[in-house]
């Protein structure tokens, strides 16, 4: 066990809808990375939060969005969901250079 | 721009079969290395982490070697077991922000 957890764990949306993904991260972790993992593909950088600020971000559109909290457990948000959305949504809080994975969101968008 | 690369893409072996996975990138500037075990459908698992500083890692069965210089890492399986198939993915951390740069993995297909 990581100490990392997500929620949900799997969600179905239908296209154009919204969606909000959660991630708890490990107690003292000020660093939130998100990922998106295609089928088949490895895990793609979405992007990072430090102390409730944005930290650097991947090639991903501005639909995509996030928030970093006090505690710094994490949100990320995607608006107006396309087909290809459908992917494992990973967290990963880190407090130095060693980063630990929550279980993933599967999200299904059909 | 860091690409990483692991091969073979896919592998199958018979139990008991000692075996090699294999990850190479293209920038030196890292500030590590990790490598991950990955079940169907599933999220990641941490199996070691070696320094941009350091020549290898142990635990277990498995022994991870990094030569920073040449941009190689090598994952050792010894006495392979049904158990361990799975995908095996290396991330490097690098960059400003420190972020993880993925292989697209292995997967292992360990036969009884």
């Amino acid at each position: 066990e990581t100490g990392v957890t997500q929620s949900p764990t799997h969600l179905i949306k239908t296209r154009g809808q919204q969606v909000t993904l959660r991630c708890s991260s490990q107690s003292g972790h000020n660093t939130v990375s998100w990922y998106q993992q295609a089928l088949g593909q490895g895990p793609q950088f979405i992007f990072q939060y430090y102390r409730e600020e944005e930290n650097g971000r991947g090639n991903f559109p501005p639909r995509f969005s996030g928030l970093q909290f006090p505690n710094y457990s994490s949100e990320l948000n995607v608006n107006a969901l396309e087909l290809d959305d459908s992917a494992l949504y990973l967290c990963a809080s880190s407090l130095g250079l060693e980063a630990f994975f929550g279980q993933g969101t599967r999200l299904t968008v059909v | 721009k860091q690409e990483v690369t692991q091969i073979p893409a896919a592998l199958s072996v018979p139990e008991g079969e000692n075996l090699v996975l294999n990850c190479s990138f293209t920038d030196s500037a890292i500030y590590n290395l990790q490598w991950f075990r990955q079940d169907p459908g599933k999220g990641l698992t941490s199996l070691l982490l070696i320094q941009s500083s350091q020549r290898e890692q142990t635990s277990g069965r498995l022994n991870a070697s990094l030569d920073k210089s040449s941009g190689r890492s090598t994952l050792y399986i010894a006495a392979s077991q049904p158990g361990d198939s799975a995908t095996y993915l290396c991330a490097v951390t690098a960059g400003n922000n420190r972020k993880l740069i993925w292989g697209l993995g292995t997967s292992l297909a360990v036969n009884p």
